[in-house]
């Protein structure tokens, strides 16, 4: 059973270049979601997808930030135009509701996180 | 708005003994999950435990157990029996509004095990 994959791993790029990271999900898993962390922070949500619907977006994601998930597999971020301020760990997750348990009326989702893609923008 | 606060930037535990995690939370929702993951150096995340807010007893998974206290609004994780490849960076997480299930995490705590 294979988990979450990200590539590239670690990407450094100029300024004013554009990149675009890529997430492999676990097989079943319908809901996938992009987080980015920050040195010495914990993740903030970025976006998130059920099957290929982007279904909800953080105010984060600026114009220059658009993610994809079509077919409902794989997911790519891409970021145009980088700056500085975008270097940061880019970290991908996935889960499945069939895999949850039910408490007290809440359905835990368990996220699966992948390695994260690293970016440096000089 | 919903915010996890973590007050530990640091931690040393000796290598067998226990050690505690703090983590408060802020939420107006009726239910919530709450989560504990690790994360080590090489970057990816862990996860460790899960707490439903409608949850009489506090979870356990092994050496991680979760004291819940909810009027006080804390989570805090316990770990029994440090090793040496526990000292990683711990995040707790509140599973935000609606039903995306995405996470909100706190600023970690930095855990170094001692032999």
């Amino acid at each position: 059973d294979t988990g979450v994959s990200q590539d590239p791993r670690h990407k450094i790029t100029k300024r004013g270049q554009n990149v675009t990271f890529r997430c492999d999900p676990i097989s079943e898993h319908n809901r996938l979601y992009w987080y980015r962390q920050t040195l010495g922070q914990g993740p903030e949500f970025l976006t998130y997808f059920q099957n290929e619907a982007q279904l909800e977006k953080s105010r984060l994601l600026s114009d220059r930030f658009s993610a994809e998930r079509p077919k409902g597999s794989f997911s790519t971020l891409e970021i145009q135009r980088t700056e500085q301020g975008d270097s940061a760990m880019y970290l991908c997750a996935s889960s499945s509701p069939e895999t949850g348990e039910l408490a007290g009326g809440l359905i835990n989702y368990e996220q699966y996180f992948g390695p994260g893609t690293r970016l440096t923008v000089t | 708005a919903q915010k996890i606060t973590q007050t530990q930037p640091g931690m040393f535990v000796q290598e067998k003994e226990a050690v505690t995690l703090d983590c408060t939370y802020d939420t107006s929702d009726p239910s919530y999950g709450l989560f504990w993951y690790k994360q080590p150096s090489s970057g990816e995340m862990i996860f460790l435990i899960y707490q439903g807010s409608y949850d009489q007893q506090n979870a356990t998974e092994g050496r991680y157990s979760l004291n819940f206290q909810k009027a006080r609004k804390s989570a805090n994780l316990v770990i029994s029996a440090s090793q040496l490849g526990d000292s990683a960076m711990y995040f707790c997480a509140m599973r935000g509004s609606g039903n995306t299930g995405k996470l909100i995490f706190g600023q970690g705590t930095t855990l170094q095990v001692k032999p």
